[in-house]
């Protein structure tokens, strides 16, 4: 069963830099949602794609910009890093069908910001 | 906005010990309600979820949880907690007519053995 995969798992940037996360949904699902979590906190949401389009966004910059191709995969881009973009980015994929709002996640990638 | 509080921020249980983790939840219309849990080295997962009916719902693992709709709360119980409960677990929202979840801070939980 191919769950959600993201990549890379670990990644090193210095401020200002720009940085490309990417992430292939569980298989059958067609919605991606990103999320930030910060050290101690939750998970908090930064966008969902549906169909290619931005269905809804968090409260993130517009530095923050994601992509979701006709395969359902999707990228999220982050321009201009700062000191607390530093965090671990969830993918999480769902089946709008389904109807059930729930979310399949992965297993993140942890972004350092030097 | 709508936001999800979490009262516990790290709990500490012996084997057996029952276990209640408070969520709270701010919202006046239809919400979906969920627990998710994160075990050490493991990714998020479904732990039980909330939509409508029966307000007590039950998960995996012998969790279970109460959607109270007059305080806005869904906690989560066990009866008897044991070590593979240790773990992080998050109360999330989502609103009737959104497509995003709220997460809240989440709780750790260590069971000793």
């Amino acid at each position: 069963d191919a769950g959600v995969t993201q990549s890379p798992t670990h990644l090193i940037k210095t401020r200002g830099q720009q940085v490309t996360l990417r992430c292939s949904p569980k298989s059958g699902h067609d919605t991606v949602s990103w999320y930030q979590q910060a050290l101690g906190q939750g998970p908090q949401f930064i966008f969902q794609y549906y169909e290619e389009e931005e269905r809804q966004r968090g409260n993130f910059p517009d530095r923050f910009s994601g992509h979701q191709f006709p395969n359902y995969s999707s990228e999220l881009n982050v321009n201009a890093l700062l000191l607390g973009d530093s965090a671990l980015y969830l993918c999480a994929s769902s089946l709008v069908s389904a109807n059930t709002g729930e979310l399949f996640f992965g297993e993140g990638s942890r972004l350092t910001v030097l | 906005a709508q936001s999800v509080s979490q009262h516990n921020h790290h709990v500490i249980l012996s084997e057996a010990a029952s276990l209640e983790l408070g969520c709270n939840y701010s919202y006046g219309g239809t919400v979906n309600l969920f627990w998710y849990v994160q075990y050490p080295g493991q990714h998020l997962q479904l732990l039980l979820k909330y939509f409508s009916g029966d307000p007590l719902v039950k998960g995996i693992k012998g969790f279970e949880a109460e959607f109270i709709k007059s305080k806005f709360s869904f906690n989560l119980r066990k009866p008897s907690v044991q070590w593979s409960d240790t773990a992080e677990y998050f109360c999330a929202v989502k609103t009737g007519g959104g497509f995003k979840t709220i997460f809240g801070a989440g709780t750790r939980l260590f069971v000793k053995a």
